[in-house]
């Protein structure tokens, strides 16, 4: 079946402008992941949602990060006035409902601030 | 919060023998320990798990072990081959009724032919 897109796969951008990143999960998963992997690190969190619960912002690095889901699917992460430091991969996962159950991750989209 | 350490940050190995990746965890009450590989420009993938309930799971060349009371698990590769050249990253999620599952800092592995 399908599995997690994330739209646009590449986004070049200049400093101070703001982008909007897309995920779309595998169908019937009810959590959902942003990872930022910034070139030839670690995956960082960012945040997850699980069904209708508050969603878990702990990993947002500032107040320039949002996130939000919409009818328990789609996710779009948005960066405003972005700095050269926001450029790296970001990865979104989903998981179905049942605890400790695996990820699933899209390919990413990858940001260049210039 | 959870933390994860991950060793060795690189490896090197002949083609044929073994590799051996170590982790850390820090939350007693984590209880489910994932393994992934990114080759380069690709997304990570699943590759094994394992759970609190047992102490060691085997897939053809890849076994994953897990001490509880240490709190430590290792990814064990068998018969490297050069499609094994990839970058590692164990994971745990940060105890009980968490979702957030936390990253080691990731193994890059070269299988040398």
């Amino acid at each position: 079946g399908a599995g997690v897109s994330q739209s646009p796969s590449n986004k070049v951008t200049e400093k101070g402008k703001d982008v909007e990143l897309r995920c779309d999960p595998i169908s019937g998963h009810t959590a959902l992941y942003w990872y930022r992997q910034s070139l030839g690190q670690g995956l960082e969190f960012l945040i997850y949602f699980q069904g209708n619960s508050a969603p878990d912002k702990s990993g947002l690095p500032s107040d320039r990060f949002s996130a939000e889901r919409t009818g328990g699917s789609v996710s779009t992460l948005t960066i405003q006035r972005t700095q050269q430091e926001d450029s790296a991969v970001y990865l979104c996962a989903s998981s179905s409902s049942t605890f400790n159950s695996p990820l699933h991750f899209g390919n990413g989209t990858r940001l260049t601030v210039t | 919060g959870e933390n994860v350490e991950q060793h060795p940050s690189t490896l090197s190995v002949q083609e044929g023998d073994s590799a051996v990746i170590k982790c850390t965890y820090s939350d007693s009450a984590s209880n489910y320990f994932p393994w992934y590989k990114q080759e380069l420009g690709k997304r990570p993938q699943l590759i094994i798990d394992i759970r609190s309930n047992v102490g060691e799971k085997k897939d053809q060349r890849i076994a994953v072990t897990l001490n509880k009371t240490a709190k430590h698990f290792s990814l064990h590769i068998t018969e490297t081959q050069p499609e094994d050249s990839a970058v590692y990253f164990c994971a745990a999620y940060s105890g009980a009724g968490s979702y957030q599952l936390t990253f080691g800092k990731g193994t890059k592995l070269s299988v040398i032919p």
